[in-house]
């Protein structure tokens, strides 16, 4: 009964690689966000969706590329992967007009 | 943007111990969200406060929302070995519009000695 799931746990790449990461949430929200958590454990949002559609673009780098192919769904692209990028990735999601957000396990991203 | 002050930075304290933390905005929030992150984990939520002055328990867990809508704190009591981990505050700025787009605090690592 997992409620936000992401795939990998854990990615280890080169730079310059292209790699992707998945989330799905099982809880009906039509909200789904992309957090990013650096060394410092401080997370920050990078995107967020409401039922398929772009509402929050934070100043990220135009590398990094969320897709939502249904509301249950939101991925992230990355490409060109630079040694900046290792992080914690973590996806979320709530419900329509709700603060609460509710975190996957997280991404643990290292590019060598 | 929006910046949250957490504090402590990190606490270190004997199991039984009462802990207390806050956090502080220059601004004025009408949402704020206590979340707490175990090693390896996302953080998940505790408590959520919508109103000012209020205040809610979960357990033995305490949270309220400042008056002045500026500040919240979250209270452990009798502390225990598994409230190791890293407590977030987070908050929804009033001016924040239809995007629910949280602030978090730099968190408070919380370590417990047995």
């Amino acid at each position: 009964d997992t409620a936000v799931s992401q795939t990998p746990k854990y990615l280890v790449t080169q730079m310059g690689n292209d790699k992707s990461i998945k989330c799905e949430q099982n809880l009906g929200h039509d909200t789904m966000y992309w957090y990013k958590q650096d060394s410092k454990k401080f997370l920050k949002i990078m995107f967020s969706y409401n039922n398929k559609e772009l509402i929050i673009n934070e100043t990220v780098p135009n590398r990094f590329s969320p897709k939502s192919p249904d509301k249950a769904h939101l991925n992230l692209h990355i490409n060109s992967l630079e040694l900046g990028d290792s992080a914690v990735y973590f996806c979320a999601s709530s419900q329509v007009g709700e603060a609460r957000a509710y975190f996957g396990p997280g991404t643990r991203l290292t590019v060598l | 943007g929006q910046q949250l002050n957490q504090s402590p930075q990190s606490m270190f304290i004997q199991e039984g111990e009462d802990v207390s933390m806050n956090c502080t905005s220059s601004s004025i929030f009408n949402t704020w969200l206590w979340y707490k992150q175990d090693p390896g984990e996302g953080p998940v939520l505790l408590i959520a406060l919508y109103k000012a002055g209020e205040l809610t328990s979960n357990g033995r867990l305490t949270a309220q929302f400042g008056i002045t809508r500026k500040d919240s704190f979250l209270n452990i009591s009798a502390s225990i070995p598994s409230d190791v981990g890293i407590y977030f505050c987070a908050g929804l700025p009033i001016s924040g519009g239809s995007n629910y787009k949280l602030t978090f605090g730099k968190g408070t690592l919380l370590t417990v000695n047995p």
